[in-house]
């Protein structure tokens, strides 16, 4: 089955500056990669995704990037704000068949530094 | 348009006793699906299900874990005689399942579950 690993599990960046979190992945059968942010005692959210079929993907400070041949895609937030303090997952999927359920990494913790 | 509900929020058992876990997919959802969150981990996939249909449970325990998600209501997890072990934070996500390639999962706010 498929395997993420996310790098860093903690990150520490001063406000303003930029922060990026890697993932790998496992399944070359994977074609869904969706960054969801929990913050504490609330439910992943939604905050950017990407599919096999392009290689960079942005939303206003937030960009993902894919990179099918090396199997590893990192999410980049810019002008970091307060508010991006969260966990942060990785995941991976590969639609058909029924596998559809999300392969998590173990997150990284952004804390932004005042 | 509300997001996935979750219920309860909270729900405490003691080793042996039944735990049911609820899930209202987004309106126009018709696909949920199950995680569980151990502390300081990421999210397990448990079970996918279609309206009476499950599709794929290769993450749910063989034993005591049961998922439905019949044509009227909810869906619900069903824990059974549950143990220390089951401890966590399960999550219920659905998805519009619209396109051919992977779809956006929207998660509920979780049932944190503990077993005294």
């Amino acid at each position: 089955g498929e395997n993420v690993e996310q790098h860093p599990s903690t990150l520490s960046v001063q406000e303003g500056d930029s922060a990026v979190i890697k993932c790998t992945y496992s399944d070359s059968a994977s074609n869904y990669f969706p960054w969801y942010k929990q913050e504490l005692g609330k439910g992943p959210q939604l905050i950017i995704d990407i599919r096999s079929n392009v290689g960079e993907k942005k939303d206003q400070r937030i960009a993902v990037t894919l990179n099918k041949t090396a199997k590893h895609f990192s999410l980049h937030i810019t002008e970091t704000q307060p508010e991006d303090s969260a966990v942060y997952f990785c995941a991976a999927s590969s639609s058909g068949g029924g596998a559809d359920g999300l392969t998590f990494g173990k997150g990284t913790h952004l804390i932004i530094q005042p | 348009n509300a997001g996935v509900m979750q219920n309860p929020r909270h729900l405490v058992r003691r080793r042996g006793q039944e735990a049911r876990l609820r899930c209202s997919p987004m309106k126009g959802h018709s696909h949920v699906y199950w995680y569980r969150q151990l502390p300081e981990e990421g999210l397990k996939f448990m079970v996918y299900l279609q309206k009476e249909n499950i599709i794929d449970e290769s993450g749910m325990p063989k034993e005591r874990f049961s998922a439905e998600f019949p044509k009227e209501g909810p869906s619900i997890l069903r824990i059974q005689q549950v143990v220390r072990g089951d401890s966590a934070a399960y999550f219920c996500a659905s998805s519009p399942r619209t396109s051919g390639s992977g779809d956006e999962q929207f998660f509920g706010p979780g049932t944190r579950l503990t077993v005294l």
